[in-house]
């Protein structure tokens, strides 16, 4: 059963960058012909996608970002990662890996805090 | 972008009750949206995909209909463990966008 555990630092301060993993397991990445990803949810409010990374190297990121989001894997730890830089308050939110569509982590909270 | 508008924004309804929520897309996505359950201080849980293809271990009240720009899910018969917020998400297209979500609540 496939699993997904995010990991990183819970308060980030503004203007630096916000680095989260988040690790597999139950299943290989690599192989696997769905997009690995990071959604978001600021408190109280919706879904927001942030990036996507399929095991081929592709690779998608939200507009809205504005060039912030990066997503890489590193597919023989069975583990991926987002990095988001020049974070405000605005960034902060629980942050979730997901294996579309149906895997999830439990979520991050992330403060964007001085 | 493809914007995806759920209606109502919040629902009430009692047990055994049937419930109806729509989801429109602002342009064409085929089939490709999925719905979410998401209950408070969990991770949304996916009920259905390819908007009618229910997620294995979902119970059978929970269906999903439309292609194109409208979709509805229903559930058949109200739960009490319904209560919840859904979201609908397109991913027919990058940017992935979700619609704004719909509380349901129990009477």
């Amino acid at each position: 059963h496939l699993q997904l555990q995010e990991s990183g630092p819970g308060l980030v301060r503004p203007s630096e960058t916000l680095s989260l993993s988040c690790s597999v397991s139950g299943g290989s990445m690599s192989g696997d012909t769905h997009y690995w990803g990071w959604i978001r949810q600021s408190p109280g409010q919706g879904l927001d996608w942030l990036a996507s990374l399929h095991y081929t190297g592709n690779t998608h990121y939200n507009p809205s970002l504005e060039g912030r989001v990066t997503i890489t894997a590193d597919m023989s730890a069975n583990q991926f990662s987002l990095r988001l830089s020049s974070v405000t308050a605005a960034d902060t939110a629980i942050y979730y890996c997901v294996r579309e569509f149906g895997y999830w982590g439990q979520g991050i909270l992330v403060t964007v805090s001085s | 972008d493809i914007q995806m508008t759920q209606s109502p924004a919040t629902l009430s309804a009692s047990v055994g009750d049937r419930v109806t929520i729509t989801c429109r897309a602002s342009e064409g996505i085929s089939g490709w949206l999925a719905w979410y359950q998401q209950k408070p201080g969990k991770a949304p849980k996916l009920l259905i995909y390819e908007a009618s293809t229910v997620e294995p271990g979902v119970p059978s009240r929970f269906s999903g209909r439309g292609s194109g720009t409208e979709f509805t899910l229903t559930i058949s018969s109200l739960q009490p463990d319904d209560s919840a917020t859904f979201y609908c998400q397109q991913y027919h297209s990058f940017p992935y966008t979700f619609g704004q979500g719909t509380k349901l609540e129990i009477k």
